[in-house]
């Protein structure tokens, strides 16, 4: 499987700023997503990062609080934008070889908003 | 839409016990995948099994062994003489295709995993 990177590993932020995540596979990839595990809770699919176009939005989440890119097929960056302290969570990529692939996913994110 | 039912929130056991972790979903499609995966205190997710729904025969890795029911809807999960490194939170997901034809997981809320020395 793919060796997949995260930047930063964690962080602490201040409510109202914003913070980018970066995932980098070590491989081409046909397929990013972008999942949040809340504290104690289940991971949710925010999106699908497309390569050289929009990402897909799952309900609940919108392009003006989650940008995301997908410049190439083995890097993608999330931001979460004007954050509050609910936005804290673990933010983990994912990314598969093809449509029907299996999911490997990366070693996540921890945000803690203040 | 697709569900998938971990009612178990917490199990502990002592080591070289046997578990069982639950796992019941719920789908109308005729084709799905269905995964484990493993997140230890460090927090990465990672990859145990995935099985299509044409393949109902049992599966074992080692210690791991995997019962899939399509009658039952249930894809569980078996760990014998678990290990304290066995400890962890274990998600079952389901696989759904979306917009666009790319597949989508839906994660139970995961199953917390002590096991005592």
């Amino acid at each position: 499987s793919a060796v997949i990177s995260q930047k930063p590993s964690r962080d602490i932020c201040q409510r109202g700023t914003s913070l980018t995540i970066q995932c980098q596979v070590d491989s081409q990839v046909t397929m990013m997503f972008w999942y949040r595990q809340q504290p104690g809770q289940s991971l949710t699919l925010i999106a699908t990062a497309n390569q050289g176009s929009e990402a897909t939005y799952e309900s609940g989440f919108v392009i003006d609080k989650f940008p995301i890119s997908r410049p190439n097929l083995t890097f993608s960056t999330l931001t979460v934008s004007n954050m509050s302290p609910e936005d804290s969570s673990i933010y983990l990529c994912s990314v598969a070889g093809g449509r029907v692939e299996t999911q490997y996913f990366g070693p996540g994110t921890r945000l803690l908003v203040l | 839409a697709q569900k998938v039912t971990q009612a178990q929130t917490e199990i502990s056991v002592v080591e070289k016990e046997d578990v069982t972790l639950d796992c019941v979903y719920e789908t109308r499609d005729t084709t799905y995948y269905l995964f484990w995966y493993k997140q230890p205190p460090s927090g990465e997710l990672v990859f145990l099994i995935r099985r299509n729904s044409f393949d109902e025969q049992n599966e074992i890795s080692g210690r791991y062994s995997w019962n899939f029911q399509k009658s039952t809807s249930s894809f569980n999960f078996t760990i014998t003489t678990s290990q304290v490194v066995d400890s962890a939170v274990y998600f079952c997901a389901l696989s759904e295709v979306v917009q666009g034809g790319s597949e989508k997981l839906v994660f139970g809320k995961g199953t917390k995993l002590t096991v005592n020395p």
